[in-house]
């Protein structure tokens, strides 16, 4: 079946460290997000990419990072920048120029 | 100009009755309005959509009420179930020749009693 998949499903960070958070979709989808989640905020974009070799900024892209060497695969770092990281991740894609977005499951990161 | 509020953050209906969930929103370029629904620990779901060259668009128990000139849209549970708890997110997107760029709601917690 085609979807998305994230890993790990639960990530635990020390301070100081970097975390990457695995994105893989098997949609030929065009363009992939990253989005997070904090109770009572919805969702905020992150990063986005609409092609191999081209991402951009989303509204809270300080202390992130990703790279889309594949078009079926879209990482997020988190970097020792990002100084409040606990949250749930959210992977999305979707077709161009397709409406719908397909999530993944989430990572939940929480700072120990 | 990119807001999109949602309310109320949570609710809690009885089995059979409606549950309604508004938004709003600010930016008039936006043209696509989706619900999703996310259940703990899951990503969200596309439940309907709409654009506004509609005002109203029905899918089984589930309905979207959209008023272009208020700027607002609303999502109706009809005949709510137990099944329905979950937390609800409407969205908007501007057109875009390219990525399009959802801006989500603060999410609606809804709760059917038994």
């Amino acid at each position: 079946d085609g979807g998305i998949t994230q890993s790990p499903k639960y990530l635990f960070r020390k301070e100081g460290q970097n975390v990457t958070l695995s994105c893989e979709q098997n949609l030929n989808h065009d363009a992939m997000y990253w989005y997070r989640q904090d109770p009572g905020q919805g969702l905020r974009l992150i990063y986005y990419s609409q092609i191999v070799n081209d991402f951009q900024k989303g509204d809270i892209a300080e202390g992130y990072s990703v790279s889309r060497e594949k078009k079926e695969s879209f990482p997020l770092t988190v970097t020792s920048a990002q100084k409040n990281p606990t949250a749930f991740y959210l992977c999305a894609s979707t077709l161009l120029p397709n409406y719908g977005y397909t999530f993944g499951s989430g990572t939940r990161l929480t700072v120990v | 100009q990119q807001q999109v509020k949602q309310s109320p953050q949570s609710l809690i209906v009885q089995k059979g009755g409606i549950s309604i969930i508004n938004c709003a929103y600010e930016n008039t370029a936006f043209d696509y309005f989706p619900w999703y629904q996310q259940f703990p620990g899951k990503g969200p779901a596309l439940l309907i959509a709409i654009r506004p060259d509609v005002s109203e668009k029905k899918e089984g128990r589930f309905t979207i009420s959209f008023n272009k000139s208020a700027k607002q849209f609303s999502l109706h549970i009809m005949d709510s179930q137990p099944g329905d708890s979950a937390t609800y997110f409407c969205a908007a997107s501007p057109p875009s020749g390219s990525a399009r760029q959802l801006t989500f709601g603060s999410g609606t917690q809804l709760t059917v009693l038994p």
